[in-house]
């Protein structure tokens, strides 16, 4: 099945630790989101990349982290810089044009 | 910039009631327009979409109307159920191409028997 997979369901961080979010379609999709969702403030955007080996910065881009070295993946890196993480976060993908964009099953990250 | 404005939930609806979220944006251009659900602990789906005036959006019962004159994009639904409980987003692209998402802040729905 075609699809977007996100991985693991939920993650526990402890102070000061960098943890990585990880994030992989099958769509065959160009671009790639991930949007930090908190509880009624809708989605915020942290990172996308229209391409590989390229990506740009959201709206919430501090403490965060990206790459984008294969087609398929997109993991984030929610560094310790990151001083409020808890959240639930969402990687989305679309293909060309003004295209839908869908939706993985997100992550949840609690802190310790 | 582009934004979108939502009415604020929750809304508590009876079984076979009628539903109309409001969603107004705020964009240069001409954007195409989204309303996604998500159900408790999941992502987010694609409800319908819209991508220029006048167009109308349907599915599952749930339709939507992109009126340009007054930025609106309304979701509305005959008859809800119980099953319809979520959350409702509204959503514009932010530029033409594979660009993000601009959402609202989300309608909660909740449905009673």
């Amino acid at each position: 099945d075609g699809g977007i997979t996100q991985s693991p369901k939920y993650l526990f961080r402890k102070e000061g630790q960098n943890v990585t979010l990880s994030c992989e379609q099958n769509l065959n999709h160009d671009a790639m989101y991930w949007y930090r969702q908190d509880p009624g403030q809708g989605l915020r955007l942290i990172y996308y990349s229209q391409i590989v080996n390229d990506f740009q910065k959201g709206d919430i881009a501090e403490g965060y982290s990206v790459s984008r070295e294969k087609k398929e993946s997109f993991p984030l890196t929610v560094t310790s810089a990151q001083k409020n993480p808890t959240a639930f976060y969402l990687c989305a993908s679309s293909g060309t044009g003004r295209e839908t964009q869908y939706f993985g099953p997100g992550t949840r990250l609690l802190v310790l | 910039g582009n934004s979108v404005t939502q009415m604020e939930g929750p809304v508590t609806l009876s079984e076979e009631a009628f539903l109309t979220i409001n969603c107004t944006y705020t964009a240069t251009g001409y954007p195409s327009l989204f309303w996604y659900v998500q159900y408790p602990g999941e992502g987010l789906q694609l409800l319908l979409k819209a991508t220029k005036a006048d167009d109308k959006g349907s599915n599952k019962g749930f339709e939507a109307t992109y009126r340009k004159e007054t930025t609106s994009f309304h979701l509305e639904k005959g008859s809800v159920q119980v099953s319809d409980s979520a959350v409702y987003f509204c959503a514009l692209n932010r530029n033409s191409g594979n660009t993000p998402l601009v959402f609202g802040k989300g309608t909660r729905l909740s449905v009673i028997a």
